[in-house]
């Protein structure tokens, strides 16, 4: 099984700066990981697909890139709504997909 | 507007049974591979199962094998997740997800990226 690793665990910023989110693979995955983000009380939404591709109606401050083992999003110039919890998924080898522990984007 | 809303959540005893359904709308949900996805109270996500377009594939987690199962009904465009032998650690919101699916030149492919989700149904095991 495919484990992934988020980090940190907690990030605080204020709105307008940057924010960087990592993700680690215990193997490589090639560029089949994605990005979601949740807010409380809400589903899951894909950001991201294939390390770097954006969904359907994603802003371009969301970004993606990696390749292998490592992977970042990165959130330019935070709005107050992308204040939520941010997780990795791979499909690089599954059963089972496997999701990242998370990453919390809190106002600081 | 495409939509997946789950139902049949609630709670249910240790050892004791439960039947989720996911009802598709806005999209014919036999041209796509479905997973249930669920979330235990203030933590993260854990895939738990797959059915492909036909229910010629199925997949679990091991930490569900042998006591859930998968299935759909196209013709009904639902989707449903049948819980057995549930445990106190099966509480969680279970959400239904479709992946990914995009076609180009006439052929169409499958990312295994969850695209759509419905709005979730909790499930609470307890005595």
């Amino acid at each position: 099984e495919i484990v992934l690793t988020q980090s940190p665990a907690t990030l605080s910023l204020s709105p307008g700066e940057r924010a960087t989110l990592s993700c680690r693979a215990s193997q490589s995955i090639a560029r089949y990981l994605a990005w979601y983000q949740q807010k409380p009380g809400q589903a899951p939404r894909l950001l991201i697909y294939d390390a770097s591709n954006r969904a359907t109606g994603i802003p371009a401050r969301f970004s993606g890139s990696g390749s292998g083992t490592d992977f970042t999003l990165t959130i330019t110039d935070l709005e107050p709504e992308d204040f939520a919890v941010y997780y990795c998924q791979q499909r690089g080898n599954w059963p089972p997909l496997t999701f990242g522990g998370g990453t919390k984007v809190e106002i600081k | 507007e495409m939509q997946l809303v789950e139902s049949g959540g609630g709670l249910a005893q240790p050892a004791g049974s439960l039947r989720l359904s996911c009802a598709a709308s806005g999209f014919a949900l036999t041209d796509y591979q479905m997973n249930w996805v669920r979330q235990a109270p203030g933590k993260g996500l854990e895939w738990v199962s797959y059915i492909s377009s036909s229910s010629g594939t199925l997949h679990y987690a091991d930490s569900v094998k042998g006591r859930f199962s998968i299935s759909r009904d196209n013709a009904k465009n639902s989707l449903y997740l049948q819980m057995n032998s549930l445990r106190a650690e099966d509480t969680a919101v279970y959400y239904c997800a479709r992946l990914m699916r995009y076609c180009s030149g006439g052929n169409c492919y499958f990312r295994d990226y969850f695209d759509l989700w419905g709005q979730g149904t909790l499930v609470t095991v307890s005595s």
